[in-house]
This record gives C-alpha cells, structure tokens and sequence, in this order.
C-alpha cells in the first residue's frame, strides 16, 4: 500500500462545475503540498498545509490530521485547470523530515 | 516563469554513459531539491541540499550523486547508466530549510531536463 493515496486518478468535468480532488496519507507529516503539473510537464506548487484550509482564487485546499486527510477543490471550473494534481507529504520525524512523498496523481479534464 | 533553471533540456546518451544534470535555484533560494518522475514509479524524491550542505536523501541511487556549489548552483551527476534511469529530473528551490516551524516555504520547479537512455 502506498504512503499517499490520491483519487480519483482520472476525473472529467463539464467547465463550471466544482471539482474534489482527494489524498490520503498513512503516515505522520509536517506538511502537506499540493502541486499541478500541466501536460507540457511544467509543475507548479499551488499549496503548502500544515493544517485547516488555504484558499488561492478559485482553488481551496484543506487538511485534516486526524484523518490524515486532505482534498483539494476548484469552483467554476475551467477547460485551463486541465492538468494531472499531485499531492505531496512531508515526514514528521528525525532524518525523513525532509522527504517528500508523493500520490500518483489526479487527471483533470475540464471540457469546454 | 518559476525563476529555477535547468540545463540541458533534452538529452540523449546511451547506457553506461555518465551525464551532468544542472541547476539554478531561484535568486535567494538557498534549498535546492532534485526529482525523477518516470511513467512508472512517478515523482520521486532524490535529495535535497541546503546551503550547500546535504540536508534529506531520498530513494537517490549509489550511481547518482549532487552537490551544491557557493554559488547555490546545483549539479546531479548519473554514471553508468541504465533502460531504467530514462526520466524527467526536475529541480526546485525554496528559501527556507524545506521544515514548517510555521513558516511556509514553497517549491519553485525548473521546467526539467528530460533524460533518454538508449
């Protein structure tokens, strides 16, 4: 079994319509990150979390560590949020504090 | 634009071969972390220096070696290649440590440098 569960993997949505993206984790973290990576390859960090919700623009990402849970959401979606989500732990203790670990992502298609 | 650069972009080699992957982190940034994202296994965490010193070891094969410079820059070298080792190797940079202690320290990535073994 995985460290990070995220599903779905695959996810289409009609534009404008909200969108949940799930990860599960197994293990203690410090932080949680979730990063977008659009099909030329590029990836971009979108949040980091340590606990409760962040929200940037129409993407909202929250976190339970008690559930070692978090999701990540997109309102009024659009045809450009097109991409594969990923999501991303960091240990808690001693030499794996650092380490990042990660899902195998989600497959956005928002179509038009 | 992220503000990390990777160099090459696309290389070629064959098996056995030895390459030099680099990198430059954003202005500032003192963490530079290296990944391998393959089809199957995804992205993988290799290794994270800061300031020039090794701060967190992933799964970094003993073939495959960095190091970070004065300067910040940073290098991955990956000698006697493999079928296996044909990847995208991405680097990022943070400011901090890469820890919380309540502060939020994100990644910045490069666009990657695309490995092909032959």
């Amino acid at each position: 079994k995985n460290e990070v569960e995220q599903s779905p993997q695959n996810l289409t949505a009609q534009e404008g319509e909200f969108i949940t993206i799930n990860c599960s984790y197994s293990v203690g973290i410090s932080a949680l990150h979730w990063l977008q990576q659009h099909p030329g390859g590029g990836i971009v960090s979108l949040f980091m979390l340590s606990s409760g919700k962040k929200k940037h623009g129409r993407l909202i990402a929250t976190i339970n560590i008690q559930e070692k849970h978090s999701s990540l959401h997109i309102t009024a979606s659009h045809p450009r949020d097109s991409a594969v989500y990923i999501c991303a732990v960091r240990g808690r203790s001693g030499g794996s504090n650092y380490k990042l670990t990660f899902g195998k992502g989600t497959l956005l298609t928002v179509n038009p | 634009d992220s503000g990390v650069t990777q160099t090459p972009k696309h290389l070629i080699t064959a098996t056995g071969q030895r390459v030099t992957l680099r990198c430059s982190p954003r202005s500032g940034d003192l963490s530079v972390y290296w990944y391998q994202q393959s089809l199957d296994q995804g992205l993988q965490f290799l290794i994270q220096y800061y300031n020039g010193e090794e701060r967190a070891k992933g799964n970094i094969l003993e073939r495959f070696s960095a190091q970070q410079f004065p300067d910040l820059h940073s290098e991955l070298n990956l000698s006697s290649l493999e079928l296996g080792d044909s990847a995208l190797y991405f680097c990022a940079s943070s400011a901090g440590t890469g820890g919380t202690s309540g502060v939020t320290d994100t990644q910045y990535f490069g666009p990657g440098t695309r490995l092909t073994v032959l």
